[in-house]
């Protein structure tokens, strides 16, 4: 079965430190991959998309993602975290157009 | 414009009771689909509708139901409530699809199964 995986559970970082959160998926089709985020008592939120084309992707906050179709990744990154970053982050990957598959989860803790 | 809005955004509710929770999309978005948030199986997909037509459906026993009407609002029942189906119930639109569009969600219900 398809499935998105997520290594890392749980991330703590200090502030101005740099982000990588790992995203691995296991379908051989055409993807369209996502980073979606929860914010603390908010609802999910969109980071980042990949359709097709360049496959670094920038998004909301800073942040980016790099789709390496080889290795079955989408790693997102962001060079500098703050505080407010502190958040859930999920990567999702759609499924034969019909269905969004997200992984475990990480949780980021930024430390100020 | 308004997003995506969802009532109740609480509910606590006994064993063996049944819970309807409500979903409307953004102005204009056709499809409707529902997502299950624990801690311990993360974010699962129940089912999503197009146009008052179920398009897919994950992997829920029966008592898990929908529906969606003609202005794209859309419901979803659980019948005979376990205290396993405790969770973040999370709605999302979009315009097409989840194949064509990014979702949109809101959020969310809680439902509490004593």
């Amino acid at each position: 079965a398809q499935s998105v995986s997520q290594h890392n559970h749980h991330v703590i970082l200090s502030e101005a430190a740099s982000l990588e959160l790992g995203c691995n998926y296991s379908y051989g089709g055409t993807v369209n991959l996502f980073w979606y985020v929860q914010y603390p008592g908010q609802h999910l939120q969109l980071l980042l998309k990949y359709f097709s084309g360049d496959p670094l992707v920038k998004g909301i906050k800073g942040f980016e993602a790099e789709f390496i179709k080889s290795k079955f990744s989408f790693n997102l990154r962001k060079p500098s975290v703050q505080w407010s970053d502190t958040a859930e982050y999920f990567c999702a990957v759609i499924v034969g157009a019909q269905k969004l598959v997200f992984g475990q989860g990480t949780r980021l803790t930024i430390n100020p | 414009k308004a997003g995506v809005t969802q009532t109740p955004r609480y509910l606590i509710k006994t064993r063996g009771q049944q819970v309807t929770l409500s979903c409307s999309p953004i102005s204009g978005h056709r499809s409707v689909s529902w997502y299950q948030q624990t801690p311990g199986q993360g974010l699962q997909f129940l089912f999503e509708y197009f146009s008052e037509t179920q398009r897919n459906k994950g992997n829920f026993p029966g008592r898990f139901s929908g529906r969606q009407f003609s202005n794209s609002r859309s419901e979803m029942n659980v019948s005979t409530l376990e205290l396993g189906d405790s969770a973040l119930y999370l709605c999302a639109s979009s315009l097409l699809g989840t194949g064509a569009n990014v979702l949109t969600f809101g959020a969310g219900s809680r439902l509490t199964v004593l």
